[in-house]
């Protein structure tokens, strides 16, 4: 199936400082991929929808300055947290569908990050 | 947007017996339902889906039913066994995006 990764996993970091997390599509190309933030013991919460050589279209509520994403290319989508702060704290989880058409997501490992 | 609803949140169930989740949503539009599995600190992982012109389905232990009508679909464990204790999440899709429900932590008792 379909397999998607995310790098790095886990990351600590000062607050102030910007982080950013990889997902990537190994195994097909993927015109769209999905971000998503989950907190302890919560759901999911779409942060954003990345689409190849555009510009990421950002839920409401999601600082799009604050969380940037680009997707140069099929299989890569990057999420940079900026000038990180306690609060960001949280796991951060790409998607990707392997095709324009197709419905099923394919979730990456997600990145487990501190800001301290 | 859509607003998926998801209950119980918490759902303890004895080895054997059948665990049903139930989830509500908003929006007509959505016509895509899958269900989710996570494992604590792991990816959620996709067991089973259903699409809006199709009001039943079944792989092995694990069916979805789907009321258009009702705008509500449920999950259906049968015969549980402890490594099916994790968090299962429900979820819509409309406009090719995902919205989840709040999960449901089920914990099967050996």
């Amino acid at each position: 199936g379909a397999v998607v990764s995310q790098h790095p996993s886990w990351v600590i970091c000062k607050s102030g400082t910007s982080v950013k997390i990889e997902c990537r599509s190994l195994d097909f190309q993927a015109t769209t991929m999905f971000w998503y933030r989950q907190f302890p013991k919560q759901s999911l919460m779409l942060m954003a929808t990345s689409n190849e050589g555009s510009k990421a279209t950002y839920e409401q509520g999601v600082e799009k300055d604050k969380f940037l994403i680009n997707h140069a290319s099929l299989t890569l989508s990057t999420l940079t947290v900026t000038s990180a702060h306690p609060e960001d704290s949280s796991f951060y989880i790409c998607s990707a569908r392997d095709g324009p058409t197709q419905e099923t997501q394919y979730f990456g490992p997600g990145t487990r990050l501190l800001v301290l | 947007g859509e607003n998926v609803e998801q209950h119980p949140s918490t759902l303890s169930v004895q080895e054997g017996d059948s665990a049903v989740i139930k989830c509500t949503y908003s929006d007509s539009a959505s016509n895509y339902f899958p269900w989710y599995k996570q494992e604590l600190g792991k990816r959620p992982q996709l067991i089973i889906d259903i699409r809006s012109n199709v009001g039943e389905k079944k792989d092995q232990r694990i069916a979805v039913t789907l009321n258009k009508t009702a705008k509500h679909f449920s999950l259906h464990i049968t015969e549980t066994q402890p490594e099916d204790s994790a968090v299962y999440f429900c979820a819509a899709s409309t406009r090719n995006q995902f919205y989840f429900g709040t999960g449901t932590s089920l914990t099967v008792i050996p």
